[in-house]
């Protein structure tokens, strides 16, 4: 286990279509982070696992995004009815501990783009 | 709430150059400081961390010392490479007290870096 992987690196999907990321975390890390990040900022957090429990959601996460984490492995997030303003790259972050020394692993992201 | 500010980009330098990249926070409780680079077409990396005031956080030649009093995190090399050039990130997370846990990262907005031969 080499780091986190997300899957695909790349998704181009029409508006009003559903698209579905996946993320496997470093298996030992029992917390696992969602964040977006668009052209020219930095990333913002999305919503935080532990384990299989979803703890913190953004304001950003609107009811047309959902995440899951099945059996606290690896996590899907997804979005309903894309539109154009969801393009970015969404990233795919876990980390092994609660204390706050403790950087956050991040994967290559997926890169989202709503035609 | 809690917000990272960084000095805006791009910022080109010759190759041998010092690099500054200045970033100043605004936090509760008892931040942890990071400093993660993005290299093109990767995923964020870890460069340094620090967890208390008055740590040095260091790796690959960079060095950042966390100042309370100031509030500020800066990024400083002696001397920079051509494969130093991405984006730099300062980030804050922010536990909620001095035993608590820690949770999301709070970035700012990145500085991008190109250094030239």
């Amino acid at each position: 286990d080499t780091g986190v992987s997300q899957d695909p690196r790349h998704k181009i999907t029409k508006r009003g279509q559903n698209v579905t990321f996946r993320c496997d975390p470093i298996s030992e890390h029992n917390r696992l982070y969602w964040y977006r990040q668009t052209l020219g900022q930095g990333p913002e957090f999305l919503t935080y696992f532990q384990n299989e429990a979803q703890l913190e959601k953004s304001r950003l996460l609107s009811n047309r995004f959902s995440a899951e984490r099945p059996k606290g492995s690896f996590s899907t997030l997804e979005i309903q009815r894309t539109e154009q303003g969801d393009s970015a790259m969404y990233l795919c972050a876990s980390s092994p501990g609660q204390t706050p020394g403790y950087g956050y692993t991040f994967g290559s992201g997926t890169r989202l783009t709503v035609v | 709430g809690n917000s990272v500010t960084q000095m805006e980009g791009p910022v080109t330098l010759s190759e041998e150059a010092f690099l500054t990249i200045n970033c100043t926070y605004t936090a509760t409780g008892y931040p942890s400081l990071f400093w993660y680079v993005q290299y093109p077409g990767e995923g964020l990396q870890l460069l340094l961390k620090a967890t208390k005031a008055d740590d040095k956080g260091s790796n690959k030649g960079f060095e950042a010392t966390y100042r309370k009093e100031t509030t500020s995190f800066h990024l400083e090399k002696g001397s920079v490479q051509v494969s130093d050039s991405a984006v730099y990130f300062c980030a804050l997370s922010a536990s909620s007290g001095p035993s608590g846990s820690a949770r999301q990262l709070t970035f700012g907005s990145g500085t991008q870096l190109t250094v030239l031969p």
